[in-house]
């Protein structure tokens, strides 16, 4: 069964970086994922598809601050140069044959 | 630009039923697959449903199968979520999103609508 397991908080310094992570479920390395930012009292955005070999797509206007990796089964964001907007719920999404699911999201506080 | 808007949102009781529409624009809406994602109060994202670019295939969250059903009009370009026999634990935010690619199979979504809010009380 495909499940993604986020951590749900993690905080940091403005101006600092921060590294968020998206964990597969076993036999579910190689999966795709994509991430999503949910500002507070706002609709999800579409950040990037990450692909398990670390590549990644970002959306239309996606600051290079924001940045995809890949390590084995976990699937990471990192945020650099922490924004005061930055804060923010972040969700990863994965899919597979007749199914969609997402982690339970982190949400991340900026100090 | 990708333009999602979604309507038909409301308070409906327990038993009851209710359409969504999502108008789409900005983009070849024959051309890709489509969600609808929902977010009760204060708890996270669940995908709901998604239908494939050609409206043929369906695939459905366990929690709403068998009650809700999405469908699209191409020719109006606009995605439907009919909802029937709405439960208490469906209030939530919908948003409807489309998928990044036509893969028969879902796909993960890259642009969002803003929601629109369901009342079951």
């Amino acid at each position: 069964q495909l499940i993604l397991t986020q951590s749900p908080s993690a905080s940091a310094s403005l101006g600092a970086s921060v590294k968020l992570t998206c964990t597969l479920s076993s036999g579910h390395a190689t999966y795709a994922i994509a991430w999503h930012q949910q500002q507070p009292e706002k609709g999800p955005r579409y950040l990037m598809k990450l692909n398990s070999d670390g590549t990644h797509n970002k959306g239309d206007g996606i600051p290079d601050r924001f940045s995809g990796s890949s390590s084995g089964a976990e699937r990471y964001l990192t945020i650099s140069s922490l924004q005061s907007e930055d804060e923010a719920a972040y969700y990863c999404q994965s899919w597979g044959t007749g199914t969609v699911v997402f982690g339970g999201g982190t949400n991340l506080t900026v100090l | 630009q990708v333009h999602l808007v979604e309507s038909g949102g409301g308070v409906v009781q327990p038993g009851g039923s209710l359409r969504l529409s999502c108008a789409a624009s900005g983009f070849t809406f024959s051309g890709f697959g489509m969600h609808w994602v929902r977010q009760a109060p204060g708890k996270g994202l669940e995908w709901v449903a998604f239908i494939r670019y050609d409206g043929t295939t369906e695939y459905y969250a366990d929690s709403v199968k068998g009650r809700f059903t999405i469908s699209r009009d191409s020719s109006k370009d606009t995605l439907y979520l009919q909802m029937n026999n709405l439960r208490p634990e469906d209030t939530a935010v919908y948003y409807c999103a489309k998928a990044y690619s036509s893969s028969p199979s879902p796909a993960g979504c890259d642009s969002w609508g803003q929601g629109t809010l369901v009342s079951v009380s």
